[in-house]
């Protein structure tokens, strides 16, 4: 079975600071693609960053980038310059060809 | 921008009721899926849907549930009879892959009192 672990429930950063999610996961499959959902306080789950399993090039978007380390089946994710509206949950979620997602973590911003 | 839309937002409805979510994916997409969140826990994959067929579906997925593309453009998620755990944000989600990136809609809280 595959599983997602996120080992922090809770995080918090002062605006403007950097911030580092992790997340380890477990999987036999050798294809894969890996993503960051963020989910506010609307409960929309927005996509924050993928990463392909195949590149060993770790994928960066704006202010968000991630740590990937396939053999250590990790895959963090680094948010620099935190702003207020990055308050919400975070969810890891490998994608073999459904999404399984960790328990989150909730990450407040603050002034 | 394309996006996932679901409606209602909000279902409320009595135990062993019938319900039907309904979706409109992404109008390219060909991958469909289901999910839901029980308040304060994981988000839980449900139930796959390719080619007018389930491709894969979890253990949640038991004969009290079924899904639809009655159309060209809509997506359904229909629970039987409503059990009161059945309670929870059910999302839909589209994409263009098996592995790509998935697209959610904003939900349907469904309430079973």
């Amino acid at each position: 079975a595959q599983t997602v672990t996120q080992s922090q429930p809770e995080m918090s950063v002062q605006e403007a600071e950097t911030v580092t999610l992790s997340c380890t996961y477990d999987t036999s499959e050798n294809n894969y693609y890996l993503f960051w959902y963020k989910q506010p306080p609307s409960r929309q789950m927005i996509l924050v960053i993928r990463q392909e399993a195949y590149k060993q090039q770790n994928a960066t978007e704006n202010r968000f980038s991630v740590n990937f380390q396939k053999a250590a089946k990790s895959f963090s994710l680094k948010i620099s310059d935190s702003q207020l509206g990055d308050t919400a949950m975070y969810f890891c979620a490998p994608n073999t060809d459904k999404l399984i997602f960790g328990t989150g973590t909730r990450l407040q911003v603050f002034p | 921008e394309p996006e996932v839309t679901q409606t209602p937002s909000h279902q409320v409805t009595q135990m062993g009721q019938e319900v039907i979510l309904r979706c409109v994916p992404i109008s390219n997409h060909l991958y469909f899926y289901w999910y839901r969140q029980i308040l304060g826990q994981k988000v839980e994959f449900l139930v796959s849907f390719y080619n007018n067929e389930i491709s894969e579906k979890s253990e949640i997925f038991d004969d009290q549930f079924s899904v639809e593309r009655p159309d060209g453009s809509n997506f359904t998620l229909k629970i039987r009879s409503t059990k009161l755990e059945d309670s929870a944000m059910y999302f839909c989600a589209s994409s263009e892959g098996t592995f790509y990136e998935q697209y959610f809609g904003p939900g349907t809280r469904l309430t079973v009192t």
